[in-house]
């Protein structure tokens, strides 16, 4: 079965830096999906990565799909606390089936 | 504003008892799927419905059920409930998995 490991698991960063979120697949990925995940809520779509070499962007975050390093990876450029929350990397597990990784925790302290 | 709407928000249960959760999916999603979140885990996939019959499922036992209905509704029933059943139950729709999923804000069950 597939499974999805997101480094790091947390993140505490000053206000107007930069971070890096990895998510890596121990299968080939087909489809990959960034959620938000503000503690105990439901999930906010960020973004869907689908071919090798995507790179999408919306406001500050981007991410970015490297298809033959089974990896993704989600930028945020100048952090703010409203960028505060948990990530999840969610691949496309087939027969429409997400799976998801353990999530990485985001702090920006102002 | 999430098109996806589940209740209740929380719920508190005793062990053994049977619990249901309702979902209220975007109007065209024909797509329903469940996950459990546990605390500090990602969520995991329960089960699939696509136009009211069963379309997948994950590593749950039986007594974790669904229905879904025509008005793009659905239920997740989970019988004689166990401690380790606690977490965030969250409802997910999708017209198609290529224009990704709209997940609820979930509920919060607690088994006592």
């Amino acid at each position: 079965s597939q499974e999805l490991e997101q480094s790091p698991q947390s993140l505490i960063v000053q206000e107007g830096k930069n971070l890096t979120i990895n998510c890596t697949s121990s299968k080939t990925l087909y489809g990959l999906y960034w959620y938000k995940q503000k503690y105990g809520e439901g999930l906010i779509f960020l973004m869907m990565l689908q071919k090798g070499g995507e790179e999408k962007s919306h406001e500050k975050i981007t991410a970015k799909l490297d298809e033959k390093k089974q990896q993704s990876s989600l930028h945020i450029t100048a952090s703010q606390p409203s960028h505060a929350g948990i990530y999840l990397c969610g691949a496309d597990a087939g027969s429409e089936k997400l799976v998801f990784g353990k999530g990485t925790k985001l702090t920006v302290n102002p | 504003e999430t098109g996806v709407t589940q209740s209740p928000t929380h719920l508190i249960k005793t062990r053994g008892q049977q619990v249901t959760l309702r979902c209220s999916s975007q109007s065209g999603h024909n797509t329903v799927s469940w996950y459990q979140q546990a605390l500090g885990q990602g969520p995991q996939f329960i089960f699939q419905y696509y136009r009211e019959e069963e379309n997948g499922r994950g590593n749950f036992p039986p007594r974790f059920s669904g229905l879904q209905f025509p008005n793009y509704s659905s239920e997740l029933n989970v019988n004689a409930l166990e401690l380790d059943d606690s977490a965030l139950y969250l409802c997910a729709s999708s017209a198609h998995i290529v224009y990704g999923y709209t997940f609820g804000s979930g509920t919060r069950l607690t088994v006592v």
